[in-house]
């Protein structure tokens, strides 16, 4: 069975960092794009960044340069790299491959101080 | 970036009705649309993909249609369990794109 399970989120003061991870099982990962998507406290869900199987990116506008996604095939593992935080990044933050249906349980990020 | 409009963004339904949510698209997104349920704190659960493809362990109540920019899903005979919040997603461009979502609610 598919299983995408997130890691590495937390309480962080605006302007710091934090690193997530997300470890894939139950498909050949190396194959297939992948996404963050996030979704603010009551709201809707937001796509975040995207990573091609080649290692392309695209990102949001809210995020760009601010934010990296990127993978290593060999562990499994999908990161997103946060830096900058802003209040408005606090979320829940999805590993997913939206149109296959493949979604971790998300991991939450707090920016407060 | 491709914009979806969900409609509406709540409903009121009793057990057994049936409910129609519908979402456009600000072009043609060639049947690339799928379906989402959340229920709250769990992760999205995708029902119905490419337009009307039921997703394994998806009920048969649920259903969906259309084309180009104009699709709609259906749930007929509402049960409780139904109760939820529904997203569309549109895939056929990156970046894929989420509709605001539609609260169906008992009434």
């Amino acid at each position: 069975a598919v299983q995408l399970v997130e890691s590495g989120g937390g309480l962080v003061q605006p302007g710091k960092s934090l690193k997530l991870s997300c470890s894939a099982s139950g498909f050949t990962f190396s194959s297939y794009g992948m996404h963050w998507i996030r979704q603010a406290p009551g709201k809707g869900l937001d796509w975040v960044a995207y990573i091609s199987s080649s290692s392309g990116t695209v990102y949001a506008d809210a995020v760009k340069e601010r934010f990296t996604i990127s993978r290593d095939n060999a562990k499994n593992t999908l990161y997103l790299q946060l830096n900058s935080l802003k209040s408005e990044d606090t979320a829940i933050y999805y590993c997913a491959s939206p149109p296959r249906g493949y979604w971790g349980q998300g991991v939450m990020v707090t920016v407060s101080s | 970036d491709i914009q979806m409009t969900q409609s509406p963004p709540s409903l009121s339904a009793s057990l057994g009705d049936k409910v129609t949510i519908t979402c456009q698209a600000s072009q043609n997104i060639n049947k690339y649309i799928a379906w989402y349920q959340q229920k709250p704190g769990k992760a999205p659960r995708q029902l119905i993909r490419y337009t009307s493809t039921l997703v394994s362990g998806t009920p048969s109540r649920f259903s969906g249609s259309g084309s180009g920019r104009d699709y709609s899903f259906s749930i007929s005979n509402v049960e409780s369990e139904d109760i939820a919040s529904y997203y569309c997603l549109q895939y056929d461009n990156l970046p894929p794109t989420f509709g605001g979502g539609t609260k169906l609610e008992l009434k």
